[in-house]
């Protein structure tokens, strides 16, 4: 069974970039099986989507966030990766990395914990 | 974007009680809807995928209906452990994939 793990600063400040990292650990991130996504949560909110990554770097990004984010993947130490640039105080959220399963519709089989970044100087 | 909206977007019940919240889609997405359960603090679960399939491992107590834009997850008994928040999700629009606002299920 696939488990995930984010991790990265508590804290950024306006305007600076956002960095976090998803560990995964009972699969693969280079099997091709999976997609790997990060979605986030404002306190309170709904979920909001905000990219993926699969098949050893291919990316979808919502397009509402394209323009400031960044996913990537480093298979030697089974990761992947989030950045985001440019951050305000809107952007303060619980983060997840979740993955789903190729060649099934896109449902969200297994997710991290969550990490809180707030966005304040 | 394919907007999701859920009703209600509160609910009180009391345990035992038959409980169903609503997902309308703004397009018709056929089948292509999932149900999570959400407690605070945590992760989102995926509870019923593809509409009416449940997830391996969740309680038959629950289950989903609908196609087309509109959609219903029932809990046919309510337990103590499912007061949470519920959320549909769409996948028709893959990879831009949108979720509800949530419903919040309290006790009475």
């Amino acid at each position: 069974q696939v488990q995930l793990q984010e991790s990265g600063p508590g804290l950024v400040k306006p305007s600076q970039t956002l960095s976090l990292t998803c560990t995964v650990s009972g699969g693969s991130i280079s099997s091709g099986i999976y997609y790997w996504s990060w979605i986030r949560q404002p306190a309170g909110k709904g979920l909001e989507w905000i990219g993926r990554i699969y098949n050893r770097g291919s990316t979808n990004y919502n397009p509402s966030l394209k323009s400031r984010v960044t996913i990537s993947v480093d298979m030697s130490k089974n990761q992947f990766s989030l950045k985001l640039s440019s951050v305000t105080a809107a952007d303060t959220a619980v983060y997840f990395c979740a993955t789903n399963i190729v060649g099934t519709t896109t449902r969200f089989d297994y997710w991290g914990q969550g990490t809180l970044v707030t966005v304040a100087s | 974007d394919i907007q999701m909206t859920q009703s209600p977007s509160s609910l009180s019940a009391s345990v035992g009680d038959r409980v169903t919240i609503t997902c309308r889609a703004s397009q018709s997405i056929s089948s292509y809807l999932n149900w999570y359960q959400q407690k605070p603090g945590k992760a989102p679960k995926l509870l019923i995928y593809a509409a009416s399939s449940l997830q391996s491992g969740v309680p038959s107590r629950f289950s989903g209906s609908g196609s087309g834009t509109d959609f219903t997850l029932t809990i046919s008994s309510l337990q103590p452990e499912d007061f949470a928040t519920y959320y549909c999700q769409q996948s028709y629009s893959t990879p831009s994939i949108t979720f509800g606002q949530g419903t919040r299920l309290e006790i009475k």
